[in-house]
């Protein structure tokens, strides 16, 4: 049982490039999260899914975008890298709202130069 | 906006002594949860409090929960070095948003 699995794990982008993060579960979850992770501001919430074909944003969208065509994936795309988004990018997942617990992957470590 | 700020930040014990963090939060939750961070991993689930519950137990680990001060600690027992790590509140609203705000996350050093 592999949980949330995230793709790449490492990224090295220069200033303008696109790249999507793709994150997997085989948990049958219906809750789907992105997070970023820099230093000293704790997570704070990119964008998030609450079921196949649904997305919605959190507290920092701007510059994201995301998909959830299937039930088992949610991608995060960066269409035009800035260097402050450089950063540890999280994703995790949930049964439901009434469960609470969410389940992280390990990352993945973009730079942007 | 985050909802979750732990306090202390930092945190330098001995191996065997308990650590505590704090935890405090704005509005009204369903419930807080305590997460662990291993150095370079991904956040793992450590225990989960109700709204309805004051306290509550998981092995070494002890959450108290005050509503009525929106706050809450975490106490680790007999610290062990394994539990060198980052530890992070997050809080789900009872406004039924869907999701869970962390706290900036507290630093634990456990010296053998």
């Amino acid at each position: 049982n592999a949980g949330v699995t995230q793709t790449p794990k490492f990224r090295v982008l220069k200033t303008g490039q696109s790249m999507t993060l793709l994150c997997a579960q085989d948990m049958n979850h219906e809750y789907m999260y992105w997070y970023r992770q820099d230093p000293g501001m704790g997570l704070r919430l990119i964008h998030y899914s609450v079921g196949e074909g649904t997305t919605a944003k959190g507290e920092v969208p701007d510059g994201y975008n995301v998909s959830r065509l299937k039930k088992q994936n949610f991608l995060l795309g960066l269409e035009s890298a800035a260097p402050s988004q450089t950063s540890v990018y999280f994703c995790a997942s949930r049964p439901g709202l009434s469960t609470g617990e969410l389940f992280f992957g390990e990352g993945s470590r973009l730079t942007v130069l | 906006s985050q909802q979750g700020e732990e306090d202390p930040q930092a945190l330098s014990i001995q191996e065997g002594e308990n650590a505590t963090m704090n935890c405090s939060y704005k509005t009204s939750i369903n419930n807080l949860q305590w997460y662990r961070q291993n150095s370079g991993r991904g956040l793992v689930h450590l225990i989960l409090i109700r709204s309805n519950e004051r306290e509550k137990h998981s092995g070494r680990l002890r959450v108290t929960l005050d509503t009525s001060k929106k706050s809450s600690s975490l106490l680790i027992t007999a610290s062990r070095a394994a539990d060198t790590a980052s530890y992070f509140c997050a809080t789900d609203s009872s406004y039924g948003n869907n999701r869970l705000a962390f706290g900036k996350g507290n630093q634990v050093v456990v010296i053998p």
